[in-house]
């Protein structure tokens, strides 16, 4: 159980087109989702956290006009990466919290890796 | 600001060998600890976590004691196989971050800890 799924696991894009990451948790409904971003050799680095409903919350110095979250579901969010620049090239993770369990507990997608050309 | 540090990697290992990954934290107020752990090609698990000081945290033969003392949570392991080769998570849960709805905990991360098991 707790199972959270990103799609695409891996996507090539052109510098200026925007990209779409799938985030779903397949068997527990998730009121809330995490979107990470990993860069090689360092930690997690949280982006925003997404509420089903509602609008995401952004960390400081997280451009929210370029990395467009939508939680349109108890089992959907999806991180839209717009305008893309090599520099967005990185490793984005999610998570979700299952509504049910305990507040500390977060399951974790496989990642998907952006490569911006 | 709250932090994670954690011994940098990569740490090679014979099998059965004693396994240390030493994490450090800064934190205001009390977080929680936890270890994540993350195999080839899958998402981080929950490997264990602490709740508060003194408290141990332990699965799988993996512990770690929330030391608040020296503000540390290091993971330990007595006897290591192949299988626990992975990428090794030390985080906290920032204990200011405010509540948004439907409830939410910040995780604060450390760069992660390579290991590998040579059998």
């Amino acid at each position: 159980g707790a199972v959270v799924s990103q799609h695409p696991s891996w996507v090539i894009c052109k510098s200026g087109t925007s990209v779409k990451i799938e985030c779903r948790s397949l068997d527990f409904q998730a009121t809330t989702m995490f979107w990470y971003r990993q860069f090689p050799k360092q930690s997690l680095m949280l982006m925003a956290t997404s509420n089903e409903g509602s609008k995401a919350t952004y960390e400081q110095g997280v451009e929210k006009d370029k990395f467009l979250i939508n939680h349109a579901s108890l089992t959907l969010s999806t991180l839209t990466v717009t305008s893309a620049h090599p520099e967005d090239s990185s490793f984005y993770i999610c998570s979700a919290r299952d509504s049910q369990r305990g507040v500390y507990e977060q399951y974790f997608g496989p990642g998907t890796r952006l490569t911006v050309t | 600001g709250n932090s994670v540090t954690q011994m940098e990697g990569p740490v090679t290992l014979s099998e059965e060998a004693f396994l240390t990954i030493n994490c450090t934290y800064t934190a205001t107020g009390y977080p929680s600890l936890f270890w994540y752990v993350q195999y080839p090609g899958e998402g981080l698990q929950l490997l264990l976590k602490a709740t508060k000081a003194d408290d141990k945290g332990s699965n799988k033969g993996f512990e770690a004691t929330y030391r608040k003392e020296t503000t540390s949570f290091h993971l330990e392991k007595g006897s290591v196989q192949v299988s626990d080769s992975a990428v090794y998570f030390c985080a906290l849960s920032d204990p200011t971050y405010t509540r948004t709805q439907g409830g939410s905990e910040k995780l604060v991360f450390g760069k992660g800890t390579k290991l590998t098991v040579n059998p």
